[in-house]
């Protein structure tokens, strides 16, 4: 099973900030990775797929990089609506597995 | 616009049984492959299970290997979860998701989930 670690677990910052959330594999996912934004009470919403491209109706603020294990995702200038919490997730093998979760929270 | 809406979600004994179904509309379901992912209370995303757009093929973790059983009805356009012999670790809520191939992909659209408790 590959697992995936994400850091930090929390991120404190102020709205403007630039936010940066990792993701490590355990082993290479080639570029298998996708990245979920979860607000309180929701489902997850895609963010990114494929590493580094915009799903629909994603502001350009959002990016993502990487590759093999190592991967970010960015917010250039975080809205008051980007506090929330980030998945990534891989496809490369079965079983899926997802990161456990960085939350981004307002200071 | 693609809708997922779950239903089936309640309270049960451990030991009982439970079935989810996840009613699709908005796009040709049989066209996609789905799956399930769970959430338990305040934790983090677990994939479940997932079925091929033809309904031939089903991967299950392992935690439920045995006793959950995806399937999907086109002529419905629903998929299900079967769920035997449900153990207190099982309560969460499960969410029923799009993937963007007959095959594979990522999960990207997303029910509003339904609550599975097991409890006695």
């Amino acid at each position: 099973e590959i697992v995936l670690t994400q850091s930090p677990a929390t991120l404190s910052l102020s709205p403007g900030e630039r936010a940066t959330l990792s993701c490590r594999a355990s082993q290479s996912v080639s570029n298998y990775l996708v990245w979920y934004q979860q607000k309180p009470g929701q489902a997850p919403r895609l963010l990114i797929y494929d590493v580094s491209n915009r799903a629909t109706g994603i502001p350009a603020r959002f990016s993502g990089s990487g590759s093999g294990t190592d991967f970010t995702l960015t917010i250039s200038s975080l809205e008051p609506e980007d506090f929330a919490v980030y998945y990534c997730q891989q496809r490369s093998n079965w079983p899926l597995t997802f990161g456990g979760g960085t939350k981004v929270e307002i200071k | 616009e693609v809708q997922l809406l779950e239903t089936g979600g309640g309270l049960v004994q451990p030991g009982g049984s439970l079935r989810l179904s996840c009613a699709a509309s908005g796009f040709t379901f049989s066209s996609y492959a789905m799956g399930w992912v769970r959430q338990a209370p305040g934790k983090g995303l677990e994939w479940v299970s997932a079925i091929t757009g033809s309904g031939t093929n089903t991967f299950y973790a392992d935690s439920v290997k045995g006793r959950f059983t995806i399937s999907r009805d086109s002529s419905r356009d629903t998929l299900y979860l079967q769920m035997d012999s449900l153990r207190a670790e099982d309560t969460a809520v499960y969410y029923c998701a799009k993937r963007t191939s007959s095959s594979s992909g990522w999960f990207d659209y997303w029910g509003q989930g339904t609550l599975v408790t097991v409890s006695s």
